[in-house]
């Protein structure tokens, strides 16, 4: 089956520690992206990359990082950096040209 | 540039009732637009878009969407409502230029009433 795939589902984290949030897609999409969700906020752009070996900061990149050495691969660091970091995380691909972004089931991420 | 808005944070309805979530944007080329439904926990599933051609769009589960320039809006609705569509909605338009990117709006939660 074709699709995105993101893990771990739940992550807890301790204040300090970097954690990193997996996203692969088989759908050989070239472009990749990296949303946070907060209630009442909607979805708020961290990183994303159009092709392999180049990416971009979104609004929010500030605590975050990316790599981008594969096509099917996009994953996202949270340093402790970023002074907020608990939310709802989601990755999507897309066809190079404009059209709809396909999503994964997302990452809660949650620091104790 | 571009943005959307939405117009009601929640909204809520009968089952059996019409659905109308109401989407407005801001663009400077023509635009691409997207509606997406959110089930709790869960990423987002595309329910329609309009790119060009006709502007009455049809999607899944029921619903549609009509693009009317004049208006810039690209209402969603659904003429009846069933306990299953209670999620959260949000629309989208293309960035435009040189990159693929998606503006999303702040989303709409419906609530299903039986």
């Amino acid at each position: 089956d074709g699709g995105i795939t993101q893990s771990p589902k739940y992550l807890f984290r301790k204040e300090g520690q970097n954690v990193t949030l997996s996203c692969e897609q088989n759908l050989n999409h070239d472009a990749m992206y990296w949303y946070r969700q907060d209630p009442g906020q909607g979805l708020r752009l961290i990183y994303y990359s159009q092709i392999v070996n180049d990416f971009q900061k979104g609004d929010i990149a500030e605590g975050y990082s990316v790599s981008r050495e594969k096509k099917e691969s996009f994953p996202l660091t949270v340093t402790s950096a970023q002074k907020n970091p608990t939310a709802f995380y989601l990755c999507a691909s897309q066809f190079a040209g404009v059209g709809e972004q396909f999503f994964g089931p997302g990452t809660r991420l949650t620091v104790l | 540039a571009q943005s959307v808005t939405q117009l009601g944070s929640h909204v809520s309805v009968s089952e059996g009732a019409l659905v109308l979530l109401r989407c407005n944007y801001s663009s400077s080329v023509p635009p691409y637009l997207f509606w997406y439904v959110q089930y709790p926990n869960q990423g987002l599933q595309l329910l329609l878009k309009y790119t060009t051609g006709a502007t009455l769009v049809k999607g899944i589960n029921g619903f549609e969407a009509e693009f009317k320039k004049s208006e810039t809006s690209f209402h969603l609705t659904k003429p009846s409502a069933h306990m299953s569509d209670a999620a959260e909605y949000f629309c989208a338009v293309s960035a435009g230029g040189a990159t693929n990117k998606l503006i999303f709006g702040t989303g709409t939660l419906l609530a299903v009433q039986p």
